[in-house]
């Protein structure tokens, strides 16, 4: 019953380090997502991707980077961090069309 | 621009009163309107997915419903461990999953 496994759950990190975000699914989904969450201000989507080797942008992916060379994987690459990218992280999977299921979020802290 | 938008932002009923939340959606080519619970601290959980105007689905004291334009979550006497925030979220025709901002519900015993 793993779902979609979200690593680490909390990170702190100075400005101008990089780090990397893991996600993996064990349902066989096509596509899979990243978004952030700040309060008061919903989900917004960084990356997407419809399957492996293919990643597309989404409404806000400055500052980060995706690669998708499995089915399974879906890491977000965080370059040169800043504080603008203290947030919740989502790692969220579907099948094409249909419900989306989401990790249990990765708290950053940019400082 | 596809665009979802909730209403309330907020609301706090008395265990017993029953209420609606409310989801406009202006979605190119709809694939699917989908309901999520996010408890604090915890991901998204998913409720309820709609495809077509009419449909209508239910689940305990939640209930969701869809128009054209519209969704709604219909809560009957809730309870206290119904206290959460509620995503409603649209599918459109490139497969773009996109949120509104959420109701945050509270319910007092």
């Amino acid at each position: 019953n793993a779902g979609v496994t979200q690593t680490p759950k909390f990170r702190i990190l100075k400005i101008g380090q990089s780090m990397t975000l893991q996600c993996t699914q064990d349902m066989n989904h096509n596509y899979m997502y990243w978004y952030r969450q700040d309060p008061g201000m919903g989900l917004k989507l960084i990356y997407y991707s419809v399957g492996a080797g293919i990643t597309d942008k989404g409404e806000v992916p400055n500052g980060y980077n995706v690669s998708r060379s499995t089915t399974e994987d879906f890491p977000l690459r965080l370059e040169l961090a800043a504080p603008s990218q203290t947030s919740v992280y989502f790692c969220a999977s579907s099948s094409a069309g249909n419900t989306i299921y989401f990790g249990e979020g990765s708290w950053l802290t940019v400082v | 621009e596809d665009q979802v938008t909730q209403s309330p932002e907020a609301l706090r009923l008395q265990e017993g009163e029953s209420s609606s939340l409310n989801c406009s959606y202006t979605v190119s080519g709809l694939r699917g309107l989908f309901w999520y619970r996010q408890d604090p601290g915890k991901g998204p959980e998913f409720l309820f997915t709609l495809y077509s105007a009419g449909e209508e689905k239910e689940k305990e004291r939640l209930k969701a419903t869809l128009t054209k334009k519209e969704s709604f979550l219909h809560i009957t006497a809730p309870k206290p461990e119904d206290s959460a925030t509620y995503l409603c979220a649209g599918g459109n025709r490139d497969d773009k999953i996109i949120f509104g901002k959420g109701t945050r519900l509270h319910i007092l015993p």
